[in-house]
């Protein structure tokens, strides 16, 4: 079945660097990826829809310049989060959706602690 | 904007007994209705997917059904397994691939 590989798990990092985290459809083409983030005992927002070859379409109140989203191939999609503080450390999570299946395969998720 | 809404938050029930999760949305114009699983600390799995031109969707011990008209969508499960423990969540999708999530139902399934 489809899979979507997400790196790295879990990160912890310095209050004002810069994460990177990846987000790769491993078997199929992802025509569009989202990412969504999660706060403890809350639900997924989606924070973004990125489009392969085109700017990222940030959801209200999410800051496209501190979240900065890649989507360079058909199976990869990046989310940036510059310049992170404690209030970034979240769980984020991406999903792949290809236009040959009405799935969404998401992946195993990020969690990013900023101290 | 659609609000998707689950109830009960939290649920336990004895192994053996039939779990019922329910799932409302104020948008009848959905595109499909997608039920996932997350265990902690871990992303999404897809358990069914039901488009909005169908009423259910089986898969082994679970069964989704949807009803466009009063919004709501349930999932079943049947005979209910320790292994079942985990947060469901319901998500509505529009035709672009956006998904709205609901807060998810947590299920502690006891021996």
């Amino acid at each position: 079945g489809a899979v979507v590989s997400q790196h790295p798990s879990r990160v912890i990092c310095k209050s004002g660097t810069s994460v990177k985290i990846e987000c790769r459809s491993l078997d199929f083409q992802a025509t569009t990826m989202f990412w969504y983030r999660q706060f403890p005992k809350q639900s997924l927002m989606l924070m973004a829809t990125s489009n392969e070859g085109s700017k990222a379409t940030y959801e209200q109140g999410v800051e496209k310049d501190k979240f900065l989203i890649n989507h360079a191939s058909l199976t990869l999609s990046t989310l940036t989060v510059t310049s992170a503080h404690p209030e970034d450390s979240s769980f984020y999570i991406c999903s792949a959706h290809s236009s040959a299946n009405y799935g969404y395969t998401f992946g195993s998720g990020t969690r990013l602690t900023v101290v | 904007k659609q609000e998707v809404t689950q109830i009960p938050a939290a649920l336990s029930v004895p192994e053996g007994e039939n779990l019922v999760l329910n799932c409302s949305f104020t948008d009848s114009a959905i595109y499909n209705l997608q039920w996932f699983r997350q265990d902690p600390g871990k992303g999404l799995t897809s358990l069914l997917l039901i488009q909005s031109s169908q009423r259910e969707q089986t898969s082994g011990r679970l069964n989704a059904s949807l009803d466009k008209s009063s919004g709501r969508s349930t999932l079943y499960i049947a005979a209910s397994q320790p292994g079942d423990s985990a947060t469901y969540l319901c998500a509505s999708g529009d035709s672009w691939g956006k998904l709205q999530f609901g807060a998810g139902t947590q299920v502690v399934v006891t021996p």
